[in-house]
């Protein structure tokens, strides 16, 4: 069965500083999807990055980066230069190909980015 | 273009009632899934619909029940309301079966007293 760990519950960093949020996860099918949520305190959320499995180049977008190793089964997110507007709660999740499109999430990270 | 859009917003139900909410999902998306967070149990999925047929369901009591129509549009139904039942309830949307962006509404927040 699938399953996603974040390990860190809370991250709390000063503006301009640089935050990794770590994901774990563990699937038996081959084709799977993992996302990046953010959902700010009004609950939405806010979709950030996906990737399938047959991709593992790394990704920068503006202040954030994405590091997937298949090897660790790892998918983990940089927020570079945090800004206050970036605290957060943040979700790793996955899908598998056989299960359509079903999200499995990790507990989640809440990020409180101080002034 | 509209994002995927929930209604209502917030309510708050009595004990052994009934709630229905509501989903409508980004124009040309056939998929619909909905999910219930609350503070103990992290986001959990509920049940998945694709072209009005229910694909996939979690795991969760028979009270919880959905359906999707024929223009895509989802409602989900939990009858015999309990306090457990207050949560964030999220629907989300995508254009394929599987394997593409998944998109979500802000949610329902459903209080039970």
């Amino acid at each position: 069965a699938q399953k996603v760990t974040q390990a860190q519950t809370e991250i709390s960093v000063v503006e301009k500083e640089d935050v990794t949020l770590d994901c774990v996860y563990e699937t038996r099918d081959t084709t799977y999807y993992l996302f990046w949520y953010k959902q700010p305190p009004s609950g939405e959320l806010v979709f950030l990055i996906r990737r399938n499995s047959f991709d593992e180049q790394n990704e920068i977008s503006g202040r954030y980066s994405w590091n997937f190793q298949k090897s660790t089964s790892s998918f983990n997110f940089t927020i570079t230069a945090s800004q206050v507007v970036d605290s957060a709660v943040y979700f790793c999740a996955l899908s598998e190909e056989a299960a359509g499109n079903k999200l499995t999430f990790g507990g989640g990270t809440r990020v409180l980015v101080k002034p | 273009k509209a994002g995927v859009t929930q209604t209502p917003r917030y309510l708050i139900k009595t004990r052994g009632q009934q709630v229905t909410l509501s989903c409508s999902p980004i124009s040309g998306h056939r998929s619909v899934s909905w999910y219930q967070q609350t503070p103990g149990q992290g986001l959990q999925f509920l049940f998945e619909y694709f072209s009005e047929t229910q694909r996939n369901k979690g795991n969760f009591p028979g009270r919880f029940s959905g359906r999707q129509f024929s223009n895509s549009r989802s409602e989900m139904n939990v009858s015999t309301l309990e306090l457990g039942d207050s949560a964030l309830y999220l629907c989300a949307s995508s254009n394929r079966s599987s394997g593409n962006t998944i998109y979500f509404g802000e949610g329902s927040w459903l209080t039970v007293v």
